[in-house]
């Protein structure tokens, strides 16, 4: 039973590169989010789903796509990646709105 | 849509001494609410939650929360502090009603425990 775990932990992109970042949970939860971690920011919201198929914006959209095509993958897509989403990324996921939610390890992305 | 104030960014105490991690929140329905711990370089972990009933609640390594809806606050206590509590700490709040899944976090609490 692993969690949740997030791939990559580290990368570095060039400016205007593409990536995904993988978030995978085993405990079949129906809610997942992608968080991105700054300092004295806290935790924003970038997007969520609250089950297989379904995506819904957060906080901070805006240069950010998602998919939720199986139940235990939650993918977060750079398209044009700048130097304003240099941050850590977390994945979290829960099994209903009052569960209390598990987070991954996170994802260190610095664009340069 | 709700929110969450943490009061206080930096909050140092001495090891052994009482501390109190204030967290505000806004919404016009019921909500879920918890405090999560952040260690350096690490994930989020429950501390603990708050659904409904008791107003207080009770989490892992000793800390406590008190849930006023009258003063939308949710303040996170410890009696005695150890040095290993050193960590960021973060207020969420959910609607409880659906319609709204979004989780939103405070902007952190960084407890520094010193001996």
């Amino acid at each position: 039973n692993a969690g949740v775990t997030q791939t990559p932990k580290f990368r570095v992109l060039k400016t205007g590169q593409s990536m995904t970042l993988l978030c995978a949970q085993d405990m079949n939860h129906e809610y997942m989010y992608w968080y991105r971690q700054d300092p004295g920011m806290g935790l924003r919201l970038i997007h969520y789903s609250v089950g297989e198929g379904t995506t819904a914006k957060g906080e901070v959209p805006d240069g950010y796509n998602v998919s939720r095509l199986k139940k235990q993958n939650f993918l977060l897509g750079l398209e044009s990646a700048a130097p304003s989403q240099t941050s850590v990324y977390f994945c979290a996921s829960g099994l209903r709105l009052n569960y209390g939610y598990t987070f991954g390890s996170g994802t260190r992305l610095t664009v340069v | 849509a709700q929110s969450v104030t943490q009061l206080d960014s930096q909050v140092p105490v001495f090891e052994e001494a009482p501390v109190e991690l204030r967290c505000n929140y806004s919404s016009s329905v019921s909500v879920y609410l918890f405090w999560y711990v952040q260690y350096p370089n690490q994930g989020l972990q429950l501390l603990l939650k708050y659904l409904s009933g008791s107003t207080l609640v009770k989490g892992i390594n000793g800390f406590e929360a008190e849930f006023n809806k009258s003063q939308t606050s949710f303040h996170l206590r410890k009696p005695s502090v150890h040095i290993s509590d050193t960590a960021e700490y973060f207020c969420a709040v959910i609607t409880a009603q659906g319609g709204s899944e979004k989780l939103v976090f405070g902007k952190g609490t960084k407890l520094t425990v010193n001996p």
